[in-house]
């Protein structure tokens, strides 16, 4: 299959604390799980992402894990700031001779000051 | 640079009507990908690609929206006829060689089918 889940649809933190966002794949051949950020009114654009060599990334407050076996991975946000709030979507894409992504339904942050 | 650029940024039409968006990709990217993003359904792949061959058709959307690739440097998509249900923002994304796995998304197309 190529569904991607992903978990909470809406996540309302305090600024200062952390956020976590979580998805699912279904297709065990894929490889490399990118996240994006929408801003309202916006497109949405690349923040990290992780290859499926790799179970754990960080940078700039951001920390990817992946977790093969489980086919899950997820995003956590340190110390949020208003700034982080945002739609934010996860993806997948399969192994092979393709760059097409599928993307989660997306999560809304809302960092309440 | 400049990034993936897209027009109209909003389109109304009427139900049965025929609309065309366009995109012009990031200069030298091969992969042009247009999705639609709706509050349901999130980002939904309608075409996808590479070196303008169609490496994918959304199946669910093949029988009235119809993307080309006219050369490497632009690509339509063609909604025929619009049904209100295609009220959606209609994103085109490019990505080539030099940034490997980065999708670059353009500001997107409104559409608002009455």
């Amino acid at each position: 299959g190529e569904q991607v889940e992903q978990l909470p649809s809406i996540l309302r933190v305090q600024e200062g604390s952390s956020a976590s966002i979580n998805c699912t794949y279904e297709n065990s051949a894929s490889n490399y799980f990118p996240w994006y950020k929408q801003e309202p009114g916006e497109n949405p654009k690349l923040i990290i992402d992780i290859r499926s060599n790799m179970e754990r990334k960080q940078t700039q407050g951001l920390i990817v894990l992946l977790d093969k076996k489980a086919k899950r991975f997820s995003l956590h946000i340190t110390d949020t700031q208003p700034g982080d709030s945002a739609m934010y979507f996860c993806a997948a894409r399969w192994a092979g001779n393709t760059r097409k992504l599928i993307f989660g339904l997306g999560t809304t942050l809302q960092v309440q000051p | 640079d400049a990034g993936v650029t897209q027009t109209p940024r909003h389109e109304v039409a009427e139900k049965g009507q025929t609309i065309i968006l366009k995109c012009e990709p990031v200069s030298g990217h091969n992969d042009l990908f247009w999705y639609r993003q709706t509050k349901i359904q999130g980002l939904e792949l309608l075409s996808y690609f590479r070196s303008k061959s169609l490496m994918e058709d959304g199946g669910a959307f093949k029988d009235r929206f119809k993307a080309e690739m006219l050369n490497s440097s632009f690509s339509t998509l063609k909604i025929q006829p619009t049904e209100p249900k295609d009220s959606a923002v209609y994103l085109c994304a490019s990505s080539g060689q030099a940034s490997q796995n980065t999708l670059y998304f353009g500001a997107g197309t409104r559409l608002s089918v009455l």
